[in-house]
């Protein structure tokens, strides 16, 4: 059964410092993983999709990396604007295509 | 255009109404999604349709009824619903149902 675990639950952060998210993982075969970005009461938006080790991808302020355990989504000199609560999602080929298997998120804060 | 549409943004419904929730995507996307989101948790797979086929169901409970007129198009169908079934009803679409996923703004469902 694919797992997904992100940490920490919750991150706060003063405008400025730079910062990482954690994503770990374990899938049968991964087939992608998957970032989005989700602000109160809102549906999640895209940011990235990572396929193999070593791949990375940026966008803004935000870059995510991938290794074959996990990935991480880098913040740069965060602004109040980046608060919101980031999901990781994964696809196996292990399991119907179609379905994700989410992680609980991290809230970010960010604090002017 | 990354966009997906859902009506209505709010419904208050009693346990013996019938309603419907829409969903609609001009992506030229081939798999669409119905997701049920509670407070601080991640989205929940219900169902997939795939090229217009239903090729997921989560094991949802039959007072939701799923329905795609056409590859633009998706609707949930409510009948009989629980106060536990009060949540964030979100739609996605996705070019292939293993690219990443692109949702709507989400249907507040509350059920009295």
């Amino acid at each position: 059964e694919d797992q997904v675990t992100q940490s920490p639950e919750a991150l706060r952060l003063q405008e400025g410092e730079s910062s990482s998210l954690n994503c770990s993982y374990t899938v049968s075969g991964l087939r992608g993983l998957f970032w989005y970005r989700q602000d109160p009461g809102k549906g999640p938006e895209f940011l990235f999709t990572l396929y193999s080790a070593g791949e990375e991808k940026e966008k803004e302020r935000l870059k995510a990396t991938l290794t074959k355990k996990e990935s991480f989504l880098h913040i740069t000199a965060p602004k109040p604007e980046d608060s919101a609560t980031y999901l990781c999602a994964v696809r196996s080929f292990n399991t119907n295509a179609g379905k994700s298997t989410f992680g609980d998120g991290t809230t970010l804060t960010v604090k002017p | 255009d990354t966009e997906v549409t859902q009506t209505p943004k709010h419904l208050v419904m009693g346990m013996t109404n019938k309603k419907s929730l829409k969903c609609e995507q001009h992506m030229g996307h081939r798999a669409m999604y119905w997701y049920k989101q509670k407070a601080k948790k991640p989205p929940e797979l219900m169902f997939v349709y795939s090229y217009e086929k239903l090729s997921i169901n989560e094991s949802v409970p039959s007072r939701f009824s799923p329905e795609c007129p056409n590859s633009s198009l998706l609707n949930l169908h409510l009948h009989a619903l629980q106060p536990e079934d009060s949540a964030l009803y979100l739609c996605a679409s996705s070019q292939d149902p293993v690219d990443e996923q692109y949702f709507g703004p989400g249907t507040r469902l509350t059920v009295t």
